[in-house]
Protein backbone atom coordinates (compact mmCIF):
# COMPACT_ATOMS: atom_id res chain seq x y z
CA UNK A 1 0.00 0.00 0.00
CA UNK A 2 0.81 3.70 -0.94
CA UNK A 3 1.88 5.51 2.34
CA UNK A 4 3.68 8.97 3.03
CA UNK A 5 5.32 10.29 5.66
CA UNK A 6 6.08 13.71 7.24
CA UNK A 7 8.12 13.14 11.04
CA UNK A 8 7.94 16.74 11.93
CA UNK A 9 4.68 18.53 12.63
CA UNK A 10 6.55 21.68 12.26
CA UNK A 11 9.78 22.99 10.98
CA UNK A 12 11.11 26.85 12.86
CA UNK A 13 13.90 28.65 11.16
CA UNK A 14 14.87 32.06 11.07
CA UNK A 15 14.16 34.26 7.87
CA UNK A 16 16.97 34.39 5.19
CA UNK A 17 18.56 30.63 6.42
CA UNK A 18 18.29 27.31 4.95
CA UNK A 19 14.86 24.79 5.06
CA UNK A 20 14.29 21.66 4.55
CA UNK A 21 10.92 20.04 5.30
CA UNK A 22 11.20 16.13 5.13
CA UNK A 23 9.17 13.26 3.12
CA UNK A 24 9.92 9.55 3.15
CA UNK A 25 7.43 7.62 0.64
CA UNK A 26 6.22 3.70 -0.02
CA UNK A 27 4.34 2.62 -2.84
CA UNK A 28 5.22 -0.42 -5.09
CA UNK A 29 6.37 0.78 -8.48
CA UNK A 30 7.60 4.04 -9.99
CA UNK A 31 6.66 6.94 -7.61
CA UNK A 32 4.88 10.39 -8.68
CA UNK A 33 6.34 12.74 -6.14
CA UNK A 34 4.16 15.76 -5.42
CA UNK A 35 4.12 19.08 -2.53
CA UNK A 36 1.40 21.07 -2.45
CA UNK A 37 1.35 24.29 0.47
CA UNK A 38 -1.86 25.42 2.20
CA UNK A 39 -2.31 28.67 3.68
CA UNK A 40 -4.50 29.30 6.28
CA UNK A 41 -8.28 29.07 5.33
CA UNK A 42 -7.22 28.44 1.59
CA UNK A 43 -6.96 25.78 -0.80
CA UNK A 44 -4.02 23.45 -1.40
CA UNK A 45 -1.21 24.95 -4.01
CA UNK A 46 0.77 22.95 -6.21
CA UNK A 47 4.93 23.79 -5.74
CA UNK A 48 6.58 21.08 -7.84
CA UNK A 49 6.92 17.23 -8.85
CA UNK A 50 9.04 14.40 -9.52
CA UNK A 51 7.69 12.12 -12.33
CA UNK A 52 11.48 10.96 -13.91
CA UNK A 53 14.51 12.48 -14.71
CA UNK A 54 16.90 14.60 -12.87
CA UNK A 55 16.33 14.23 -9.06
CA UNK A 56 16.72 17.75 -8.63
CA UNK A 57 13.35 19.46 -9.34
CA UNK A 58 13.13 23.24 -8.78
CA UNK A 59 9.23 24.71 -8.33
CA UNK A 60 7.12 27.54 -7.22
CA UNK A 61 8.31 30.20 -5.15
CA UNK A 62 12.36 29.65 -5.15
CA UNK A 63 11.21 25.59 -3.38
CA UNK A 64 13.58 22.85 -4.90
CA UNK A 65 13.11 19.18 -4.04
CA UNK A 66 15.42 16.15 -4.04
CA UNK A 67 14.21 12.63 -4.70
CA UNK A 68 16.40 10.17 -3.37
CA UNK A 69 15.56 6.33 -4.41
CA UNK A 70 17.60 4.70 -1.95
CA UNK A 71 16.05 6.66 0.89
CA UNK A 72 12.78 6.86 -0.31
CA UNK A 73 13.27 10.32 0.59
CA UNK A 74 11.69 13.65 -1.67
CA UNK A 75 12.75 16.33 1.09
CA UNK A 76 11.23 19.99 0.28
CA UNK A 77 13.96 22.54 0.41
CA UNK A 78 14.69 26.52 0.10
CA UNK A 79 18.15 28.46 0.18
CA UNK A 80 16.42 31.09 2.27
CA UNK A 81 13.34 30.95 4.03
CA UNK A 82 11.21 34.03 3.95
CA UNK A 83 8.55 35.11 6.69
CA UNK A 84 5.48 34.36 3.80
CA UNK A 85 6.79 30.82 3.53
CA UNK A 86 4.71 30.66 6.64
CA UNK A 87 1.87 27.66 6.11
CA UNK A 88 1.50 24.22 5.95
CA UNK A 89 3.25 21.63 3.34
CA UNK A 90 2.30 18.35 2.35
CA UNK A 91 4.08 15.69 0.61
CA UNK A 92 1.98 13.05 -1.51
CA UNK A 93 2.66 10.36 -3.41
CA UNK A 94 0.80 8.87 -6.26
CA UNK A 95 1.22 5.27 -8.60
CA UNK A 96 -1.54 4.00 -10.93
CA UNK A 97 -3.64 4.99 -13.06
CA UNK A 98 -6.24 6.63 -10.71
CA UNK A 99 -4.60 9.38 -10.14
CA UNK A 100 -4.88 8.68 -6.74
CA UNK A 101 -2.83 11.09 -4.27
CA UNK A 102 -2.08 9.70 -0.74
CA UNK A 103 -0.69 12.77 1.06
CA UNK A 104 1.25 13.44 4.13
CA UNK A 105 0.47 14.48 7.10
CA UNK A 106 1.08 17.82 7.02
CA UNK A 107 4.34 19.94 8.52
CA UNK A 108 3.83 23.44 9.44
CA UNK A 109 6.93 25.50 8.38
CA UNK A 110 6.99 28.71 10.34
CA UNK A 111 9.46 31.43 9.42
CA UNK A 112 10.72 34.00 12.34
CA UNK A 113 12.13 37.51 11.27
CA UNK B 1 -11.33 32.82 -13.76
CA UNK B 2 -11.27 30.73 -11.02
CA UNK B 3 -9.97 27.17 -12.58
CA UNK B 4 -11.65 24.60 -9.82
CA UNK B 5 -14.68 26.63 -8.12
CA UNK B 6 -16.75 25.28 -5.15
CA UNK B 7 -19.73 26.08 -3.26
CA UNK B 8 -20.59 27.09 -0.77
CA UNK B 9 -17.27 28.11 1.15
CA UNK B 10 -18.85 28.09 4.37
CA UNK B 11 -21.92 25.56 5.61
CA UNK B 12 -23.47 25.93 9.07
CA UNK B 13 -26.20 22.81 9.53
CA UNK B 14 -28.25 20.73 11.95
CA UNK B 15 -27.47 17.39 12.54
CA UNK B 16 -29.96 15.25 10.47
CA UNK B 17 -30.15 17.78 7.92
CA UNK B 18 -29.23 16.60 4.13
CA UNK B 19 -27.18 19.17 2.31
CA UNK B 20 -25.03 19.55 -0.75
CA UNK B 21 -21.57 20.86 -2.04
CA UNK B 22 -21.14 21.58 -5.77
CA UNK B 23 -17.93 21.95 -7.94
CA UNK B 24 -17.19 23.16 -10.97
CA UNK B 25 -13.60 22.98 -12.92
CA UNK B 26 -13.06 25.10 -16.42
CA UNK B 27 -9.13 23.49 -16.94
CA UNK B 28 -11.03 20.34 -19.49
CA UNK B 29 -9.53 17.91 -17.08
CA UNK B 30 -10.85 14.27 -17.23
CA UNK B 31 -10.74 13.49 -13.76
CA UNK B 32 -11.99 15.19 -10.44
CA UNK B 33 -11.64 14.31 -6.28
CA UNK B 34 -13.69 14.88 -3.49
CA UNK B 35 -10.92 14.99 -0.34
CA UNK B 36 -11.56 15.34 3.17
CA UNK B 37 -9.53 17.95 5.77
CA UNK B 38 -10.38 16.84 9.71
CA UNK B 39 -9.48 19.47 12.11
CA UNK B 40 -5.76 18.06 12.23
CA UNK B 41 -5.41 19.28 8.74
CA UNK B 42 -5.12 15.00 7.89
CA UNK B 43 -6.58 15.05 3.90
CA UNK B 44 -8.40 11.94 2.98
CA UNK B 45 -9.57 10.70 -0.32
CA UNK B 46 -13.05 10.20 -0.63
CA UNK B 47 -14.34 9.62 -4.16
CA UNK B 48 -12.82 10.15 -7.84
CA UNK B 49 -14.54 10.46 -11.27
CA UNK B 50 -13.22 9.70 -14.75
CA UNK B 51 -15.04 11.80 -17.25
CA UNK B 52 -18.24 10.95 -15.48
CA UNK B 53 -17.44 7.47 -14.29
CA UNK B 54 -16.66 6.78 -10.59
CA UNK B 55 -13.24 5.33 -10.02
CA UNK B 56 -12.27 5.58 -6.80
CA UNK B 57 -15.34 4.82 -3.48
CA UNK B 58 -13.03 4.66 -0.51
CA UNK B 59 -14.18 3.41 2.95
CA UNK B 60 -17.11 6.83 3.00
CA UNK B 61 -20.56 6.25 4.74
CA UNK B 62 -23.15 5.68 2.70
CA UNK B 63 -24.65 9.07 3.54
CA UNK B 64 -22.44 10.68 0.64
CA UNK B 65 -22.86 10.56 -2.30
CA UNK B 66 -21.01 11.88 -5.21
CA UNK B 67 -22.64 12.57 -8.54
CA UNK B 68 -21.15 13.83 -12.27
CA UNK B 69 -23.30 14.93 -14.78
CA UNK B 70 -20.87 16.04 -16.95
CA UNK B 71 -17.02 15.93 -16.92
CA UNK B 72 -16.61 19.54 -15.60
CA UNK B 73 -19.03 19.06 -12.36
CA UNK B 74 -18.37 16.71 -10.10
CA UNK B 75 -21.11 17.65 -7.01
CA UNK B 76 -21.16 16.02 -3.25
CA UNK B 77 -24.33 15.18 -1.44
CA UNK B 78 -24.64 13.97 2.63
CA UNK B 79 -27.55 12.89 3.95
CA UNK B 80 -28.19 13.21 7.17
CA UNK B 81 -25.60 15.28 8.55
CA UNK B 82 -23.57 14.20 11.24
CA UNK B 83 -22.02 15.90 13.68
CA UNK B 84 -18.31 14.16 12.71
CA UNK B 85 -19.13 15.42 9.46
CA UNK B 86 -17.61 18.63 10.39
CA UNK B 87 -14.50 19.48 8.30
CA UNK B 88 -13.24 20.92 5.30
CA UNK B 89 -14.25 19.17 1.60
CA UNK B 90 -11.58 20.27 -1.00
CA UNK B 91 -13.19 19.40 -4.80
CA UNK B 92 -9.72 19.04 -6.91
CA UNK B 93 -9.05 18.02 -10.94
CA UNK B 94 -6.21 16.56 -12.67
CA UNK B 95 -5.25 15.63 -16.28
CA UNK B 96 -3.62 12.78 -15.17
CA UNK B 97 -2.01 10.90 -12.31
CA UNK B 98 1.47 12.29 -13.54
CA UNK B 99 -0.03 15.76 -13.43
CA UNK B 100 -0.89 16.32 -9.87
CA UNK B 101 -4.00 18.31 -8.85
CA UNK B 102 -5.60 21.47 -9.17
CA UNK B 103 -7.70 22.19 -5.73
CA UNK B 104 -10.37 24.44 -4.76
CA UNK B 105 -10.75 26.78 -2.18
CA UNK B 106 -12.36 24.37 -0.29
CA UNK B 107 -16.07 24.23 1.58
CA UNK B 108 -16.01 24.34 5.60
CA UNK B 109 -19.13 22.14 6.89
CA UNK B 110 -19.75 22.54 10.59
CA UNK B 111 -22.93 20.31 11.93
CA UNK B 112 -24.24 22.33 15.52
Amino acid sequence: AQSVAQPEDQVNVAEGNPLTVKCTYSVSGNPYLFWYVQYPNRGLQFLLKYITGDNLVKGSYGFEAEFNKSQTSFHLKKPSALVSDSALYFCAVSSGNTGKLIFGQGTTLQVKP
Amino acid sequence: DTAVSQTPKYLVTQMGNDKSIKCEQNLGHDTMYWYKQDSKKFLKIMFSYNNKELIINETVPNRFSPKSPDKAHLNLHINSLELGDSAVYFCASSPSGRDGYTFGSGTRLTVV
